[in-house]
């Protein structure tokens, strides 16, 4: 089955650590997207990648990061200058550059210990 | 600034009835939109979506409309169901946003009462 896969589903983070959300998609789409989503609010934008070996910030993307080496491949660290990283973190990939019909993956739940 | 809002955070229906979800948007260089639904705990789900160009489209019990003079997008839901429970957000791409950097609604949560 074609889709996009968001791991782990469950992630918590201790003071000081960096950690690593996955995201890969077998789509074969070219661009690639990190939100973030708060109780009771909508989608954030933290970074997006249009095409391999390229990504632009999105509108929150301080203590985070992004690599984009492989079409597939879109991980999102969550670095520990992100003073408050707990969120619902959503991976989405798009056919079209133009970042129209978004396909989202089930999401990674990240927590503070 | 931009944004997208919705007039209610939540909206409880009869099973059966038609529920009608609304979103109003302040971009009127805004040439898509888009309607999610987002069950817990799961990412959202495309639903519809609608050019600017166009005032109506319908789905499989779904229809959104666009309302351009006043800026304003609904969703219809047909003989809704529980399994139609969820949050749903509506969503906007200005046409100078490049790279697709589309604006979400807070969200409308739907409980669909048995």
């Amino acid at each position: 089955d074609g889709g996009i896969t968001q791991s782990p589903k469950y992630l918590f983070r201790k003071e000081g650590q960096n950690v690593t959300l996955s995201c890969e998609q077998n789509l074969n789409h070219d661009a690639m997207y990190w939100y973030r989503q708060d109780p009771g609010q909508g989608l954030r934008l933290i970074y997006y990648s249009q095409i391999v070996n390229d990504f632009q910030k999105g509108d929150i993307a301080e203590g985070y990061s992004v690599s984009r080496e492989k079409k597939e491949s879109f991980p999102l660290t969550v670095t520990s200058a992100q003073k408050n990283p707990t969120a619902f973190y959503l991976c989405a990939s798009s056919i079209s550059r133009a970042g129209e019909k978004l396909f989202f993956g089930s999401g990674t739940q990240l927590s503070v210990l | 600034g931009e944004s997208v809002g919705l007039h209610l955070p939540t909206l409880s229906v009869q099973e059966g009835d038609n529920s009608i979800i609304n979103c109003a948007y302040s971009n009127s260089a805004s040439d898509y939109f888009i309607w999610y639904k987002q069950e817990s705990g799961k990412g959202p789900q495309f639903i519809i979506d609608i050019r600017s160009n166009m005032d109506k489209r319908q789905g499989q019990r779904v229809t959104v409309l666009l309302n351009k003079t006043v800026k304003h997008l609904s969703l219809q839901i047909a003989a809704t169901q529980p399994g139609d429970s969820a949050v749903y957000f509506c969503a906007e791409k200005p046409r100078y946003n490049q790279g697709g950097k589309l604006i979400f609604g807070q969200g409308t949560e739907l409980s669909v009462k048995p």
